[in-house]
């Protein structure tokens, strides 16, 4: 079983707060992965960190931030939540191998709704 | 760039019958290729992956999946479905333009079971 997790599960917040979305890891994955998935919709990347003090954006354009002061963890960050922001959002680590081959493990999600 | 197309956004069948899950790559390198299944409000668990050994490839809860180069296909397979078979299914291939860092997934098939 994947020992990744994610927290809050769920959040209602207002429009402007700042919010961090926690995820961690107990496997010392160098890789991790942040998604953005709308409900029944497919998978966006919004960033990725080949490790400690690595970070680079996704495919899909985010005004969010991370961060990766610590292999096991690597937090989201909302400055200023809006709407638009709304959705869930999902952490991943990526099990090493050769290059390619690792499987990503997930988290339970964040399902954010920002009113 | 790497893509990843999955046939029929829904997919029902009935309890005891075939499951048949499609998805296309298109890749000028080989592929590394992996199904991953949600269930609802929940993250994503890796059903299997290929990576280059045999073609057809075992995963858990009774899938598999064939890798067929000349068809740039990895179909997902179940002789029975069962109930607990509906969820969200993703075909996902590792990104050779980003040293296999990245993971590409397709759009997702929904399945459903009938009784």
């Amino acid at each position: 079983e994947a020992d990744i997790y994610q927290t809050p599960r769920y959040l209602v917040i207002g429009t402007g707060k700042k919010i961090t979305l926690e995820c961690s890891q107990t496997m010392g994955h160098d890789k991790m992965y942040w998604y953005q998935q709308d409900p029944g919709m497919e998978l966006h990347l919004i960033h990725y960190s080949y490790g400690v003090n690595s970070t680079e954006k996704g495919d899909l354009s985010s005004e969010s931030t991370v961060s990766r002061i610590r292999t096991e963890h690597f937090p989201l960050t909302l400055e200023s939540a809006r709407p638009s922001h709304t959705s869930q959002y999902l952490c991943a680590s990526r099990k090493p191998g050769l290059a390619g081959t690792g499987e990503q493990f997930f988290g339970p999600g964040t399902r954010l709704t920002v009113l | 760039a790497q893509s990843v197309t999955q046939l029929g956004s829904h997919v029902s069948v009935s309890e005891g019958a075939l499951v048949l899950l499609r998805c296309n790559y298109s890749s000028s390198v080989p592929p590394y290729l992996f199904w991953y299944v949600q269930y609802p409000n929940q993250g994503l668990q890796l059903l299997l992956k290929y990576t280059s050994a045999a073609t057809l490839v075992k995963g858990i809860n009774g899938f598999e999946a064939e890798f067929k180069k000349s068809e740039t296909s990895f179909h997902l397979t179940k002789p029975s479905a069962h109930m607990s078979d509906a969820a969200e299914y993703f075909c996902a291939v590792s990104d050779p333009g980003t040293s296999y860092d990245k993971v590409i997934f397709g759009p997702g098939t929904s399945l459903s079971v009938i009784p």
